[in-house]
């Protein structure tokens, strides 16, 4: 079946502008999790959805960032006021109902790019 | 603070090597570790997952241990090919997330 899809591929913006990102998990799956990677950096947690709601927030870097899963399916990750620090690649992963440990499925990402 | 070290963070080697990468965390309550391999400019594939209970998963030419107590996790690559080389991560589960290593990138030369 089809997995994890990200879109778009590539983002360009200027410095103050808001973006939005958007994930497509596999179907059925409920749990979804947004991370972001620097470039020569692993992955860094932002949040996770349980559903519609966010149960994990924690990782979000400050109130410009913000994440909505309003049927618990597709997800988008808002930045406001975009600065050259969030330039980095936006993973979006999911996986199936059951366990919040089990192996989570990236998408191919979205590359942010902040002039 | 779950941190995770990958060594080394980079190596290159001709094609048929056998290869160790190394992974170590600072907290051991973890649920599982995995092993992703990443394409430049692709995401995340999943290669193996241990669960905390076990020492060792075996996929194809890749073998992975853990040992908990200790705080490491090593992938073992046998007979590497050409097509062997990507950044290969490690990550450990810690409650609802995945912790990551830098990453080791591998080179494997014909």
């Amino acid at each position: 079946g089809a997995g994890v899809s990200q879109t778009p591929s590539n983002k360009v913006t200027e410095k103050g502008k808001y973006v939005e990102l958007r994930c497509d998990p596999i179907s059925g799956h409920t749990a979804l999790y947004w991370y972001r990677q620097s470039l020569g950096q692993g992955p860094e947690f932002l949040i996770y959805f349980q559903g519609t709601g966010a149960a994990d927030d924690s990782g979000l870097p400050n109130d410009r960032f913000f994440a909505v899963r309003p049927e618990g399916s597709v997800s988008t990750l808002k930045i406001q006021r975009t600065e050259r620090g969030d330039s980095a690649v936006y993973l979006c992963a999911s996986s199936p109902p059951g366990s919040s440990t089990d192996t989570q499925y990236f998408g191919p990402g979205t590359r942010l790019t902040v002039l | 603070k779950q941190e995770v070290t990958q060594i080394p963070a980079a190596l290159s080697v001709p094609e048929g090597e056998n290869l160790v990468l190394n992974c170590s965390f600072t907290d051991s309550a973890i649920y599982n570790l995995q092993w992703f391999r990443q394409d430049p400019g692709k995401g995340l594939t999943s290669l193996l997952l241990i669960q905390s209970s076990q020492r060792e998963q075996t996929s194809g030419r890749l073998n992975a241990s853990l040992d908990k107590s200790s705080g490491r996790s090593t992938l073992y690559i046998a007979a590497s090919q050409p097509g062997d080389s990507a950044t290969y991560l490690c990550a450990v589960h810690n409650t609802d997330k995945l912790i990551f290593g830098t990453g080791t990138r591998l080179q494997v030369f014909p």
